[in-house]
């Protein structure tokens, strides 16, 4: 039973690369969300989706892009790195707005 | 502004004891609290409150939301090591507006 997978686990990028962390969910869940976790603070909603073609913006979208061309996946790009964007991105599905959520183990990324 | 806030930031106890976070929160047209334990990686969903006055139980966790005060707690009765993690508390109103708190920090020794 996967849930949530995102890939990759850890990430080095240098300031200015692009890269695309990668999300997967196996629940149909018509929701997904993107959250960047910096040290000591709670989850930031970055991007999120309430189904296939349809994605938004939330609290901190600047510096990203997203897609949602299925149900399964839901990427999220990140264009020009820079060392703010050094996080912990979360990637969540979820059956409804505000629902329970599952959360993917994180993706770390470091840029420098 | 929009904002949710969690108390204390961090907490430390002895195995056995109980704990009591707590979750306070400022939004509009608020539509439900959800609190989740995060313990090395992923966030695990525990609770999502709703309706004031009605607990929320699970083995030694509960929970209960008062929304004329606006806030929520979480109690934890003869707490064990493995209840060390954050417990982050989020908010969810209007029609596509969800919060979480930074968090409460809660670290059980023996």
């Amino acid at each position: 039973n996967a849930g949530v997978t995102q890939t990759p686990k850890f990430r080095i990028l240098k300031i200015g690369q692009s890269m695309t962390l990668q999300c997967t969910q196996d629940m149909n869940h018509n929701y997904m969300y993107w959250y960047r976790q910096d040290p000591g603070m709670g989850l930031k909603l970055i991007y999120y989706s309430v189904g296939a073609g349809i994605t938004d913006k939330g609290e901190v979208p600047n510096g990203y892009n997203v897609s949602r061309s299925t149900t399964e996946d839901f990427p999220l790009r990140l264009e020009l790195a820079a060392p703010s964007q050094t996080s912990v991105y979360f990637c969540a599905s979820s059956y409804g707005w505000g629902a329970e959520a599952f959360f993917g183990q994180g993706t770390r990324l470091t840029v420098v | 502004e929009d904002k949710v806030v969690q108390s204390p930031l961090s907490l430390v106890v002895h195995e056995g004891d109980t704990v009591t976070l707590n979750c306070s929160y400022e939004v509009t047209n608020f539509r439900s609290l959800l609190w989740y334990k995060q313990e090395k990686k992923a966030p695990t969903f525990l609770f999502m409150l709703t309706s004031s006055g009605i607990e929320k139980k699970s083995g030694r966790l509960s929970s209960i939301l008062d929304k004329k005060e606006l806030f929520s707690i979480l109690n934890i009765t003869a707490t064990q090591t493995g209840d060390s993690a954050i417990y982050l508390c989020a908010v969810v109103y209007n029609t596509d507006k969800l919060i979480f708190g930074t968090g409460t920090r809660l670290q059980v020794f023996p």
